[in-house]
């Protein structure tokens, strides 16, 4: 079946750092990639997407590419802050080969020390 | 605003007690599905639900019961409780399955 596989934590930056974690996945289809963020204490929440190969999800200053050469969906920021500490969730989706199934990585927990 | 609803946020009850945990969406998502997230497991997916009566199992279903039978409202029922389900429990509902998840805020479950 599709799995994901994140980058095992927990990351501690100092603020302004230069952050990935890394993501991989295993699908038989052509899966949509998700970046979940959840703060502490609360749900999940988009933080960007990608729907097709080569493709650039991005959103407050997270990047991610799309890259089915190398199954691959790494999350990027140039410069963390404090409030970015949170934990990440890589996640696909594939409507067509495997409809209704969600599966997620096992999350990062990020922590941005000031 | 768009959300989606959990009830209730935290429940401490006892092993073998039947408990059903509440999810209401308000925007007309046909994709609904319910999770468990446990330290070092991740999201584990129970159930899912494509539209009204249509529901199947996700990963981890044993030991849990859904319906859909309004569009809006996607309950998780606990027949028997178990020590093992003590978890953090999130409903999510999309567009349709394959776009973006709208996630609830959790319901942290302890059984003993």
């Amino acid at each position: 079946g599709d799995s994901v596989t994140q980058m095992e934590g927990p990351v501690t930056l100092s603020e302004e750092a230069c952050l990935t974690i890394n993501c991989t996945y295993t699908a038989t289809g052509y899966p949509s990639l998700f970046w979940y963020v959840q703060y502490p204490g609360e749900g999940l929440q988009l933080l960007l997407k990608a729907t097709k190969a080569d493709d650039k999800g991005s959103n407050k200053g997270f990047e991610a590419t799309y890259r089915k050469e190398t199954t691959s969906f790494h999350l990027e920021k140039g410069s963390v802050q404090v409030s970015d500490s949170a934990v990440y969730f890589c996640a696909l989706s594939d409507y067509n080969t495997n409809a209704g199934k969600s599966t997620f990585g096992d999350g990062t927990t990020l922590t941005v020390k000031p | 605003e768009a959300q989606v609803t959990q009830n209730p946020r935290y429940l401490i009850t006892v092993t073998g007690k039947k408990l059903t945990v509440t999810c209401s969406q308000n925007m007309n998502h046909e994709y609904m599905s319910w999770y468990r997230q446990d330290p070092g497991l991740g999201l584990r997916q129970i159930y899912y639900s494509m539209n009204v009566e249509v529901t199947d199992k996700g990963d981890v279903p044993e030991g849990y019961k859904v319906s859909r039978k309004e569009k809006r409202n996607f309950p998780l029922i606990l027949e028997s409780p178990s020590p093992n389900q003590t978890s953090l429990y999130f409903c999510a509902s999309s567009f349709r399955s394959g776009t973006e998840a709208f996630f609830g805020q959790g319901t942290r479950l302890t059984v003993v």
